[in-house]
């Protein structure tokens, strides 16, 4: 079955400094995809990077970069600079492309809790 | 332009009743997915529609059910509510059906008393 692992306990950051959000993802398919979104106290998930599996280069979104090892099943989010409205949970998520027929539900892990200090 | 917008935004329910949650996608966007959002988890997949017909349907008793009307907006019913039932309700819309990129909406909180 898929699956997506988000373990860390949820951490406090210094604004300006990087930090990495790790998850693991577990699935039979060769063709998937992965996301990170970031949900803020107001419940609104946000889009934050999208990695394709047959994608050559780890993706870049502006300040997010994701950090994609195939043979290791890991798909960790690196955001550089941390701002204080970076503060919110951060949902890790899979979507298979020929699961069940369906293109479009995603299968997220149980999120990760970043803070920013100023 | 408007984002994806839910209404209502809270809403306390008892057990037993009936419950009626609501979603414009964004304009042009022809696929709304429904998600289900127990506090302390990630969000669960209900259902996803595109031009009006069910394309995925995740794994969810038949008290739930949705459509899609033909101005692309959704909505999401619940029939005999549980407890268990009590939730964040996310919607979201895209463009086309299996476009990566979703946009979500801030839910509808259901309490079920």
């Amino acid at each position: 079955a898929q699956k997506i692992t988000q373990t860390q306990p949820g951490m406090f950051v210094q604004e300006k400094e990087a930090v990495t959000r790790d998850c693991t993802y577990d699935t039979s398919d060769p063709s998937y995809g992965l996301f990170w979104y970031k949900q803020p106290s107001s419940g609104e998930m946000i889009f934050l990077i999208y990695q394709g599996s047959y994608d050559q280069q780890n993706a870049t979104e502006g300040r997010y970069s994701l950090n994609f090892q195939k043979a290791r099943k890991s798909a960790n989010l690196v955001i550089s600079a941390s701002q204080l409205g970076d503060s919110a949970m951060y949902f890790c998520a899979m979507r298979e492309v020929n699961y069940g027929g369906s293109q479009g539900n995603l299968i997220f892990g149980k999120g990760t809790k970043l803070s920013v200090k100023p | 332009d408007a984002g994806v917008t839910q209404s209502p935004t809270h809403l306390i329910k008892t057990r037993g009743q009936q419950v009626t949650l609501r979603c414009s996608p964004i304009s042009g966007h022809k696929s709304v997915s429904w998600y289900q959002q127990v506090l302390g988890q990630g969000p669960q997949f209900i259902f996803q529609y595109y031009e009006k017909e069910e394309r995925g349907r995740g794994n969810f008793p038949d008290r739930f059910s949705a459509r899609q009307f033909p101005n692309y907006s959704s909505e999401l019913n619940v029939n005999a509510l549980l407890l268990g039932d009590s939730a964040l309700y996310l919607c979201a819309s895209s463009l086309e059906w299996g476009i990566e990129k979703l946009f979500f909406g801030s839910g509808t909180q259901l309490s079920v008393l």
